[in-house]
């Protein structure tokens, strides 16, 4: 069974706005891991925030953990097209696996 | 780098042939990860092994379905026979290490079809 679902499944919204994706899993956590895909590409990793982090920054992008409700956010601000992508969360559990959920599609629209 | 090297990029073969998968992960990289990517099912972790030696394979669907990783710089995922159902694209992964603190870095995938 999957351990990280993202929701929305998918989210439209213009260039310029913030987008927001959340995360939910279901057992304990080492880390959570969040990356992205391009159509047609292999997955690139965004951002890892560790269980005893509560947010953490990159750039235009924002995570955040609550691993009392077993919960992450990943939020992008002043969105571009070329954000447009597949978004994943990868909890990854003692046992080093990271299982991913089924992604938002993300769809900036210029 | 070259990064994580996958071939085929695309393969296209009739059901009950034998499919043969190959990927080459970073130099130096410790961990490597096979997955699944179909629309109904997701991104599906199959094996992966630390050092060459298979970790976790529960992840397999099911017995036609092997892995090999035979030195640090080559692994195989095999299907045989091969069904349309198994149409999907398949992505190998490396890291550096067993660390809960590893970034996987992806192949490009193999995407295949199985008629």
């Amino acid at each position: 069974s999957q351990q990280g679902e993202e929701d929305p499944q998918a989210l439209s919204i213009q260039e310029g706005e913030n987008a927001t994706m959340n995360c939910s899993y279901k057992t304990s956590i080492n880390n959570l891991q969040w990356y992205r895909q391009n159509s047609g590409r292999g997955l690139v990793h965004l951002i890892l925030i560790r269980s005893n982090e509560r947010e953490k920054h990159s750039g235009r992008l924002r995570v955040t953990l609550d691993t009392s409700k077993k919960s992450s956010s990943l939020l992008i601000t002043a969105s571009r097209a070329a954000d447009t992508a597949s978004y994943f969360c990868g909890p990854m559990d003692s046992s080093y696996k990271l299982i991913f959920g089924s992604g938002t599609r993300l769809l900036v629209r210029p | 780098d070259a990064g994580v090297i996958q071939s085929p990029r695309h393969e296209v073969t009739e059901m009950g042939q034998e499919v043969t998968l190959r990927c080459k992960p970073i130099s130096g990289h410790n961990s490597l990860f096979w997955y699944r990517q179909t629309m109904m099912r997701g991104l599906e972790l199959l094996i992966y092994f630390n050092n060459n030696v298979p970790i976790d394979d529960s992840g397999m669907p099911e017995d036609r379905f092997s892995a090999k990783m035979p030195n640090a710089s080559f692994s195989t995922l095999k299907i045989q026979p091969s069904e349309p159902r198994d149409s999907a694209v398949y992505f190998c992964a490396s890291s550096p290490g067993v660390s809960f603190a590893d970034t996987q870095y992806f192949g490009p995938g193999t995407r295949l079809t199985v008629l």
